[in-house]
């Protein structure tokens, strides 16, 4: 079984301003891969990145990046340049399961 | 190109009414999801399919939940008997891969069972 802790229920950013949504994760598997998901009020949900877990370069995927520690279990997800569109729940998931198993997410808040 | 889609987007139903709840995923995806989303809460896995594999089932919750997914594209979701714990958003979603691939999702059916 995986626990997926994301630690902040909801953040704030100013409109421009990057930021950092932590996420933990406790797996005994030794490959899997990262995921990171948003979902915005409209309900749908939306694939952000991804990392493999043996990948040694963090993951970037324009605006969005990785900060990855293997070591410490950690995978934060790092928004640059944040945008009103960014405003919505973000989850992350160690993708050690097929499917994949969300925790309560982290709500963010982008402000003008 | 389509997405996902699923219908109907809402569905009001009364409690003990059966319903199904349908999804069609990207062309040429070969693994099919179904996810249950509580209000305010993350995922809950249903049931997944992976082209003509028998279906993993260890997520539904009880014997009043089946699905299908015939000829390997569109998925049907049944809720027999419905109560109103089952009303949530149900969400599908499709992957070219199995596992370590990141899922496309549908805009979801929100169920609410009165």
């Amino acid at each position: 079984a995986q626990k997926i802790t994301q630690t902040q229920p909801g953040m704030f950013v100013q409109e421009k301003e990057a930021v950092t949504l932590d996420c933990t994760y406790d797996t005994s598997d030794q490959s899997y891969g990262l995921f990171w998901y948003k979902q915005p009020s409209s309900g749908e949900m939306i694939f952000l990145i991804y990392q493999g877990s043996y990948d040694e370069q963090n993951a970037t995927e324009g605006r969005y990046s990785l900060n990855f520690q293997k070591a410490r279990k950690s995978a934060n997800l790092v928004i640059s340049a944040s945008q009103l569109g960014d405003s919505a729940m973000y989850f992350c998931d160690p993708g050690s399961a097929r499917q994949l198993t969300f925790g309560s997410g982290t709500q963010l808040t982008v402000l003008p | 190109g389509a997405g996902v889609s699923q219908s109907p987007s809402n569905k009001v139903t009364e409690k003990g009414k059966d319903v199904e709840l349908r999804c069609d995923p990207i062309s040429g995806h070969t693994a099919l999801y179904w996810y249950r989303q509580s209000l305010g809460q993350g995922l809950e896995f249903l049931i997944y399919f992976q082209g003509n594999s028998a279906p993993d089932k260890s997520g539904l919750p009880s014997d009043r939940f089946s699905a299908e997914r015939t000829g390997g594209s569109v998925s049907t979701l049944t809720i027999q008997r419905t109560q109103q714990e089952d009303s949530a958003v149900y969400l599908c979603a499709s992957s070219p891969r199995d596992s370590s691939y990141e899922q496309y999702f549908g805009p979801g059916t929100r169920l609410t069972v009165t």
